[in-house]
């Protein structure tokens, strides 16, 4: 299958600082990235949709002056977490589809906000 | 109704048994439906894609989809203790083409 990269793996940062997660599609590109949340032993909540060249879309209720995110290739898509909080501490999951439809999940990124 | 429902469970089977894991969903329009397997602290895994009605067979899995009763199901042949975890249905918006997600499956495999 498809192979989608995440980094950092595990980010533990100071309140009220920025924290940037990348993900990558290595072997497919991928004009729509996605960016999940998922907090422990809850289900997978979709944040965004990125969307290769243009403004990422976002689900309602997630700020996006706060996760901002920027797709400025086929394989890559960023995400900013700005002037994190304890509330931010999750674990956030990126995926890429491919032109069948499907998406591939990274391998997820935990961060922790002290 | 929510848009993609399965059972929580868990679900337990002895080692080498048959899992049978279903999946209903509401969007007639859906043309495609994924198998995720997920481990405790990790991301979601692909285990299956399946796009037309019938069944279709990878190794130990086969998945089957009927369109007209809007239901797609898994099954894990010779299951394994490895194979313990949640496995999260998904089906394609046919509006947005987003992935809705069912809450998932607990698979407890017993040695």
């Amino acid at each position: 299958g498809a192979v989608v990269s995440q980094h950092p793996s595990r980010v533990i940062c100071k309140s009220g600082t920025s924290v940037k997660i990348e993900c990558r599609s290595l072997d497919f590109q991928a004009t729509t990235m996605f960016w999940y949340r998922q907090f422990p032993k809850q289900s997978l909540m979709l944040m965004a949709t990125s969307n290769e060249g243009s403004k990422a879309t976002y689900e309602q209720g997630v700020e996006k002056d706060k996760f901002l995110i920027n797709h400025a290739s086929l394989t890559l898509s960023t995400l900013t977490v700005t002037s994190a909080h304890p509330e931010d501490s999750s674990f956030y999951i990126c995926s890429a589809r491919d032109d069948r439809d499907t998406q591939y999940f990274g391998p997820g990124t935990r961060l922790t906000v002290l | 109704q929510k848009e993609v429902e399965q059972n929580s469970g868990p679900l337990s089977v002895p080692e080498g048994a048959i899992a049978s894991l279903n999946c209903t969903y509401s969007d007639r329009g859906s043309q495609s439906f994924f198998w995720y397997r997920q481990y405790s602290g990790k991301s979601p895994e692909l285990i299956m894609s399946i796009y037309s009605n019938g069944d279709k067979e990878d190794g130990r899995f086969t998945a089957q989809l009927n369109k007209a009763s809007q239901y797609v199901s898994l099954l894990i042949r010779d299951s394994q203790p490895s194979d313990s975890a949640t496995y999260l249905c998904a089906v394609s918006s046919s509006n947005t083409g987003k992935l809705i997600f069912g809450q998932g499956t607990t698979l407890q495999v017993k040695p």
